[in-house]
């Protein structure tokens, strides 16, 4: 069966610093595979996604993302992170009609 | 993309009382789903919506309790029945093709 892990429920960056967001999946096939972010009272917003190709995925925001496959990872990252990107990130992994999230990684950004 | 509207946003609602939530999307979709956000939880698959038939409820959620309507292609509605404070959740719509899912901003539900 799929399953996502979020190994970090909740992390705290300075404005200005690296950020990396951990995500490893578990999936039988080549997994479809997704980063959303979820800011206070609102639905979820697509950054990227993965589905072949290039490992490297760029998505809204500045985000990135690189799928290892030998590590079952789907990491997210961002060079410079600025105080409007504290929210929820999500991972998620598989099709619309079976996707699996992850428990949530709650990002505070300090000033 | 899709956009997709979910009203009410929010509401406070007595306990044994239902609610219906009511999901637009802009735009024809083949598949519209309705998933629970539990306080500091991630998201759960309640059901997949299909027009024209009835919807399929994933384990531990039954048709009596959570009933949902798909008219057309692009409207679909949650209720949530008999209320208890264990319902409050946020509830969230989402459409989308195979590829790419969608979603409302949620309808933060609380019951008391």
């Amino acid at each position: 069966a799929q399953s996502v892990t979020q190994p970090d429920i909740h992390i705290t960056v300075s404005e200005g610093a690296s950020l990396e967001l951990r995500c490893n999946y578990s999936y039988g096939a080549t997994p479809y595979l997704f980063w959303y972010v979820q800011s206070p009272g609102q639905g979820l917003q697509l950054l990227l996604k993965y589905f072949s190709g290039d490992t490297l995925v760029q998505g809204i925001k500045g985000f990135e993302a690189e799928f290892k496959r030998s590590q079952s990872s789907f990491n997210l990252r961002k060079p410079s992170v600025h105080w409007s990107d504290a929210a929820e990130y999500f991972c998620a992994v598989g099709t619309i009609n079976d996707m699996r999230f992850g428990a949530g990684t709650r990002l505070t950004v300090k000033p | 993309s899709a956009v997709i509207s979910q009203k009410p946003s929010r509401d406070i609602c007595q306990r044994g009382t239902s609610l219906t939530i009511q999901c637009q999307v802009d735009s024809q979709v083949t598949m519209m789903f309705w998933y629970r956000q539990q306080p500091g939880q991630s998201l759960t698959l309640i059901a997949t919506a299909n027009q024209g038939s009835e919807a399929t409820y994933e384990s531990g959620f039954v048709i009596d309790k959570f009933p949902i309507s798909r008219p057309n292609l692009t409207f679909s509605t949650l209720t949530v029945s008999n209320m208890s404070p264990e319902d409050s959740s946020i509830y969230l719509c989402s459409a989308g093709q195979y590829t790419e899912a969608f979603f409302g901003q949620g309808t933060r539900l609380t019951v008391v």
